[in-house]
């Protein structure tokens, strides 16, 4: 299986603050990686796919880029809208599996 | 717009099989993936499977022993099943869609809260 290395688990940050959540693959999952974001009570949203590709309709302060088996989703200036919990998950091969999750919280 | 609907019983025995139903609307449940993963309270997300709308199965390798995923594309529904379920399995169960060429997870349904308990 491959292992998805989320961090942080929890960050706290203000509003205009620029945000870099890492998630680093076990092994090579070449760029295929999704982010999704969650609030609370609610279904995962997908953000980013193919690592850095933006889902329609995703503000474009969103963005996500991969350096090998490393990937990170940065949110340049953190509005309110944005404190929630973010995941990634790779669907290079079965079993699908997704990183720990990343809090970010109002500081 | 494709929706996704999960239905079943919020509350199971233990040692009971846990059922669930995803039906599908506003678009085919034909040439995709359907996928179940989960969230115990307060936890991360958890894959559980994947059925092709052929019926082509792949499981959580630590679930596996357990479930059953089925497809019934006349009724664009899929279906979970696992069975002996403990305090452990209580969770947000959510159904969601992969694509062949678009194999992240989109659109989710909302989730339905599964408990177990006697």
């Amino acid at each position: 299986d491959i292992q998805m290395t989320q961090s942080p688990s929890t960050l706290s940050s203000s509003v205009g603050d620029r945000v870099t959540i890492t998630c680093r693959a076990s092994q090579s999952i070449s760029s295929w990686l999704a982010w999704y974001q969650q609030k609370p009570g609610k279904a995962p949203k997908l953000l980013i796919y193919t690592a850095s590709t933006l889902e329609s309709g995703v503000p474009s302060r969103f963005s996500g880029s991969r350096s090998g088996t490393e990937f990170t989703l940065t949110i340049s200036s953190l509005q309110p809208d944005d404190f929630a919990t973010y995941y990634c998950q790779q669907y290079n091969s079965f079993p699908l599996t997704f990183g720990g999750g990343t809090k970010v919280e109002i500081k | 717009q494709v929706h996704l609907q999960e239905s079943g019983p919020g509350l199971v025995k233990p040692s009971e099989t846990l059922s669930l139903t995803c039906t599908v609307s506003g678009g085919s449940i034909r040439r995709y993936y359907w996928s179940w993963i989960r969230q115990p309270p307060g936890k991360g997300l958890e894959w559980i499977g994947s059925i092709y709308y052929s019926g082509t199965t792949n499981y959580s390798p630590s679930l596996k022993s357990r479930v059953t995923l089925s497809v019934d594309a006349s009724k664009d529904q899929f279906s979970l099943r696992l069975r002996s379920v403990t305090a452990a399995d209580t969770a947000v169960y959510y159904c969601a869609r992969t694509g062949l060429t678009t194999p992240w997870l989109d659109p989710w349904g909302q989730g339905t809260l599964v408990t177990v308990s006697s």
